[in-house]
């Protein structure tokens, strides 16, 4: 079965700090998606990771890719409130039919 | 930019009407696709096409049917509605021959009283 684990599920930490959402999966894929939720709004894409080693930043957001270890992080730097959201890794399965696999999202709240 | 609109942001609908939610696509995309959002359930397909014409159920079908007769639209219908359909319907378009990168509409949130 194609599975997307990512942990924590629920996570509030203060401004300032630094944390790692993690994001694994049980199948072969070198293509791995980050989304980003607003409370009562769809997705936003954020990020695409399309090969191993791929790392991408933007802001204080940065996510790469181990494809050995299937395993996706997305690393919050100096974290800000506007940063609260729900964040969703997507894994690009080579035998999905066409779907994507997606986590169960991570619920970050940033307290002032 | 990819533009993916949804035809209502909020719908109420009684039980055993039937529902259509529209999803037009600005970007040539093959790829189009339906989830519902529940709390505690994440992101769940309902329905994928990736052609014209073309469709295949994703992990939740029953109780809801597509329709895809130009690339640009899918729609989804609820033949008769009932309450456990109340949800946040979000629709997506991808370009790639394979999967790829999705893009979501703003969602519409159904209430089936």
């Amino acid at each position: 079965e194609l599975k997307v684990e990512q942990n924590p599920l629920f996570l509030s930490m203060q401004e300032g700090k630094n944390y790692t959402i993690y994001c694994n999966y049980s199948t072969t894929s070198d293509r791995l998606y980050w989304y980003r939720q607003d409370p009562g709004k769809s997705l936003e894409s954020l990020f695409v990771l399309l090969s191993n080693g791929a790392v991408k930043q933007e802001g204080r957001l940065m996510a790469s890719l181990d494809t050995k270890a299937r395993l996706s992080t997305l690393h919050i730097t100096a974290a800000v409130h506007d940063l609260s959201a729900t964040y969703f890794c997507a894994v690009d399965a080579l035998d999905s039919n066409y779907q994507l696999i997606w986590g169960a999202g991570t619920k970050l709240i940033i307290k002032p | 930019d990819v533009k993916v609109t949804q035809s209502s942001r909020y719908l109420v609908k009684r039980t055993g009407e039937k529902v259509f939610l529209e999803c037009v696509q600005d970007m040539d995309h093959e790829n189009m696709f339906w989830y519902r959002q529940d709390p505690g359930l994440g992101l769940r397909l309902i329905y994928f096409s990736y052609d014209v014409k073309m469709k295949e159920k994703g992990d939740i079908p029953e109780g809801y049917s597509v329709s895809r007769e130009k690339k640009e639209r899918f729609s989804l219908i609820l033949e008769s509605a009932s309450t456990n359909q109340t949800s946040m319907y979000l629709c997506a378009s991808s370009f790639d021959v394979g999967v790829g990168e999705q893009y979501f509409g703003p969602g519409t949130r159904l209430t089936v009283t």
